[in-house]
């Protein structure tokens, strides 16, 4: 069974579009990330949510907009899409947020290619 | 957010220990060193992690400099599956959760 999961793995979608990225825990845990990986391979956070509640919002472009309908799952939409969010976007969980111990949970990633 | 310094690739053979550094001199108590590792087409994974004593745990071993600016990650028989980018992160109590990467050591394992 997989731990985090992410549909879908690969996104090609034309400048202006919107999409959706969805991702689900089976894990129990009560806080769930999205993290970016540009091209140049630097992984940087993006949201954070705690139990459906947001507590980490970077500054990322109001057109990035995170919905989390229970704590299982921690779904990505990005409004009028533009050439610069071509990147791999990673869903991760851990048991809580803040907790310095804490370890985080990472999904497989999803490649999006915006034309 | 304190910083983390790891040279940006390494090279080992197959069976070998490797010994990946990771300088953080402006370190404060409160912090606790992690690593975590992204094997090539994979999202990152947690390696280990330590406040102030040694650890080990089935993957690596994590040493902890006495004056803790600095550590290294320990594998004590690289395999060609340990080929990825080791990153390096500091967290403490105020950084809610998030994980900051620096830009990590690229290993490279040869057979």
């Amino acid at each position: 069974d997989t731990a985090v999961s992410q549909t879908p793995k690969y996104l090609v979608t034309q400048m202006g579009n919107d999409k959706s990225i969805k991702c689900e825990q089976n894990l129990g845990h009560d806080t769930m990330y999205w993290y970016k990986q540009d091209s140049k391979k630097f992984l940087k956070i993006m949201f954070s949510y705690n139990n459906k509640e947001l507590i980490i919002n970077e500054t990322v472009p109001n057109r990035f907009s995170p919905k989390s309908p229970d704590k299982a799952h921690l779904n990505l939409h990005i409004n009028s899409l533009e050439l610069g969010d071509s990147a791999v976007y990673f869903c991760a969980s851990s048991t809580s947020s803040g907790r310095v111990t804490d370890t985080q949970y990472f999904g497989p990633g999803t490649r999006l290619t915006v034309l | 957010d304190a910083k983390t310094t790891q040279p940006n690739s390494m090279e080992s053979n197959e069976e070998e220990p490797v010994h990946l550094p990771c300088n953080h001199s402006t370190i404060s108590g409160t912090d606790y060193i992690h690593w975590y590792r992204q094997l090539p087409s994979q999202g990152p994974e947690y390696v280990i992690h330590g406040l102030t004593s040694n650890v080990n745990n089935r993957m690596a071993s994590l040493a902890i400099a006495e004056d803790r600016k600095s550590s290294t990650l320990i594998l004590h028989r690289a395999t060609l599956r340990d080929a990825a980018v080791y990153y390096c992160i500091l967290r403490d109590d105020y950084n809610t959760g998030k994980l900051i990467f620096g830009q990590g050591t690229t290993l490279q394992v040869k057979p």
